[in-house]
């Protein structure tokens, strides 16, 4: 069955940069994208990017100077790298599978906190 | 980007009720409109896609529907486990963006 687990740090310092890798099962990343979502605590979730099923990627323009998304199609990982971290990126992480029917499968997220 | 204002924040209802969420899309979106449930500490949970297509194994009193930007989420007969927040997302073009959320409580 599908499955997206996301992993990394808990903790992050302010300025350094976060890493996180979502590993995929079930699906085949060349087959499917897979996107980012973040969430503030209490808040609305927002799009960060996106993995293409081919390689290319998209990402939300008020994050592209920080982000990266990258992938290895061997591991079934797919890997987000954000810089220059503040506290106003606390929040939980998700990556989540695109499909015709859009976000229907998603990881249990992994909470990043931004802090000294 | 295309902004998503979603109503109402909050809304208390009592069982068996019918509850209507909405979204109103800033431009031409299409069908590509999604609704998701979430509860606490759990990821969304997709409901909706295609502005009208109910998602695998969600149940048939939740429905979608679309009059030109604006979108709407309807639970004909609220059941306890539909408490929670809801959220819908557009995915017409990059970014994509999601309404602020809707929190329904039971009265």
């Amino acid at each position: 069955q599908v499955q997206l687990k996301e992993s990394g740090p808990g903790l992050v310092q302010p300025s350094e940069t976060l890493s996180l890798t979502c590993t995929v099962s079930g699906f085949s990343l060349t087959s499917y994208s897979v996107s980012w979502v973040r969430q503030p605590s209490g808040k609305g979730p927002e799009w960060m990017g996106r993995m293409w099923y081919d390689g290319d990627t998209a990402y939300n323009s008020a994050l592209k100077s920080r982000l990266s998304i990258s992938r290895d199609t061997s591991k079934n990982q797919v890997f987000l790298k954000m810089n220059s971290l503040q506290t106003d990126d606390t929040g939980t992480y998700y990556c989540t599978r695109e499909g015709h029917a859009l976000f229907a499968y998603w990881g249990q997220g992994t909470l990043v906190t931004v802090s000294s | 980007d295309i902004q998503m204002t979603q109503s109402p924040a909050s809304l208390s209802a009592s069982l068996e009720e019918i509850v209507t969420i909405t979204c109103q899309a800033s431009q031409d979106i299409g069908n590509w409109l999604s609704w998701y449930q979430q509860k606490p500490g759990k990821s969304p949970q997709l409901l909706i896609y295609g502005a009208t297509s109910l998602a695998d194994g969600v149940p048939s009193r939740f429905s979608g529907s679309r009059s030109g930007t604006q979108y709407s989420l309807k639970i004909s007969r609220l059941q306890v486990e539909d408490i929670g927040i809801y959220y819908c997302l557009q995915a017409y073009s990059a970014p994509y963006t999601f309404g602020a959320g809707t929190k329904l409580e039971l009265k």
